[in-house]
């Protein structure tokens, strides 16, 4: 176990709709990572946000967008959806905000179909 | 930017064996920071050792250890007396250093089978 808790853990839902996924990090750790595992992309980094602030922004696409909330947990919301948009989206958090060698812990992830 | 390449889509090992995992990474940063991951089939990704750019000894986390080989921009993972619950994907992963965020490349991964 992480510590790193992701909800839902599935999530299906139609094209053009817009959907919320959750995450709260290890305790103690004050970096939120978002990333997204599909097929075809493999993991790409989505965001990073470190203590409420948002950090690094990497192939994130508009109709996406994150938040980090004073608790520190963070939302990933994803609007107009496309079948494309379908992948394992990951949480990770690590203690600290720059580059270093603490590892990043991973949630479970959450499994989004669009149909 | 950048680039982590994994050259072996599958890997074969027989219970018992070590097996080496390959990666190599393109980087014009001195300093960075490489990380392997395991991703069995239930989806979740689990941390399993790190290598800095300017560690001087290679990472061991007890069956694991890091092959590195800085001239060669090779961060191998060795994975001794192999374990059927080590059938998995295996990610390797960078990030720079010394900046004020940390994003993690991945490599496209390799699929490890263990057998009996």
């Amino acid at each position: 176990d992480s510590g790193v808790t992701q909800t839902p853990k599935h999530l299906i839902t139609a094209t053009g709709q817009r959907v919320t996924l959750r995450c709260s990090p290890r305790s103690g750790d004050l970096s939120v990572y978002w990333y997204q595992q599909s097929l075809d992309q493999g993991l790409q980094f989505l965001i990073q946000y470190y203590n409420g602030e948002e950090r690094a922004k990497g192939n994130i696409l508009e109709r996406f967008s994150a938040q980090q909330f004073p608790d520190l947990h963070s939302e990933l919301n994803l609007s107009s959806l496309e079948l494309g948009d379908s992948a394992l989206y990951f949480c990770a958090s690590s203690a600290g905000g720059g580059g270093s060698n603490q590892p990043q812990h991973f949630g479970d992830g959450t499994r989004l179909s669009i149909l | 930017a950048q680039k982590i390449t994994q050259t072996q889509p599958g890997m074969f090992v027989q219970e018992k064996e070590a097996v080496t995992l390959d990666c190599t990474y393109d980087t014009s940063d001195q300093s960075y920071g490489l990380f392997w991951y395991k991703q069995p089939s239930s989806g979740e990704m689990i941390f399993l050792i790190y290598q800095g750019s300017y560690d001087e000894q290679n990472a061991t986390e007890g069956r694991y250890s890091l092959n590195f080989q800085k001239a060669r921009k090779s961060a191998n993972l060795v994975i001794s007396a192999s374990q059927l619950g080590d059938s998995a994907m295996y990610f390797c992963a960078a990030n720079r250093r010394n900046t004020g965020f940390q994003k993690l490349v991945f490599g496209t991964g390799t699929r490890l089978l263990v057998s009996p």
